[in-house]
């Protein structure tokens, strides 16, 4: 089963900030939070992942909350490309990776 | 430049025959997984390979077989035995755990069987 919970979909403004949350409450000391889109069709994409810190990359920013129970990927500039599936996912420790339903992000004109 | 290939993009297959799905990897990494995804659905975990000549199932391994013959390529046979084998399929590489902090997982473009 999934270790994460994620909104069933989000809409965005093209240009405004999206801000993607995700429940992961169970989450143990050692594994790490990910984040992938998969637009259409497609395979996912890696967009970032963390730990314990907040990161932010070329493409997003990942948010972790210090009790580590929950986080927010935010693209800061939301482009219609944008739109797709954002999944949320704890490595666990055998190395899988357990994919969610994940969040359908709507980007609109 | 290095990347992940499945081949072919498209697959029919009648009922009762076996298919195979390539995938191959020229990014030198350890792990290698297939997920089986169902419209609007997320990804199912299939098989996974952590090192040559060693693989897990996952979590619907039945009806299904690979190999790790190679540490570039991790082959998918769909065997008969599977009921409901049409899906889209997608196959992943990454580098160890221990190793984790340097990224993610890589996925393939997907191969899309059909049984007719």
């Amino acid at each position: 089963d999934a270790k994460t919970t994620q909104p069933t979909s989000m809409d965005c403004a093209e240009g405004r900030a999206a801000n993607l949350p995700c429940n992961h409450s169970t989450i143990s000391g050692n594994e790490y939070v990910y984040w992938y889109r998969q637009i259409h069709s497609q395979g996912p994409q890696y967009i970032i992942h963390g730990l314990k810190n907040n990161e932010t990359n070329e493409m997003a920013s990942l948010i972790i909350t210090e009790d580590r129970k929950s986080s927010t990927l935010i693209l800061p500039h939301a482009t219609l490309r944008d739109t797709a599936v954002y999944y949320c996912i704890v490595r666990v420790g055998s190395d899988k990776l357990i994919f969610g339903t994940g969040t359908r992000l709507q980007v609109f004109p | 430049d290095g990347g992940i290939t499945q081949s072919p993009k498209y697959l029919f297959r009648k009922e009762g025959q076996n298919v195979t799905l390539s995938c191959e990897q020229n990014l030198n990494h350890d792990a290698m997984y297939w997920y089986r995804q169902d419209p609007g659905q997320g990804l199912r975990l299939i098989y996974y390979s952590q090192i040559v000549n060693d693989f897990q199932k996952g979590d619907i391994a039945e009806g299904y077989s690979v190999s790790r013959e190679k540490k570039e390529s991790f082959p998918l046979t769909v065997t008969s035995a599977q009921k409901n084998p049409t899906a889209f399929y997608l196959c992943a590489s990454s580098i160890p755990l221990y190793r984790v902090g340097l990224g993610g997982y890589t996925f393939g473009s997907g191969t899309r069987l059909t049984v007719v």
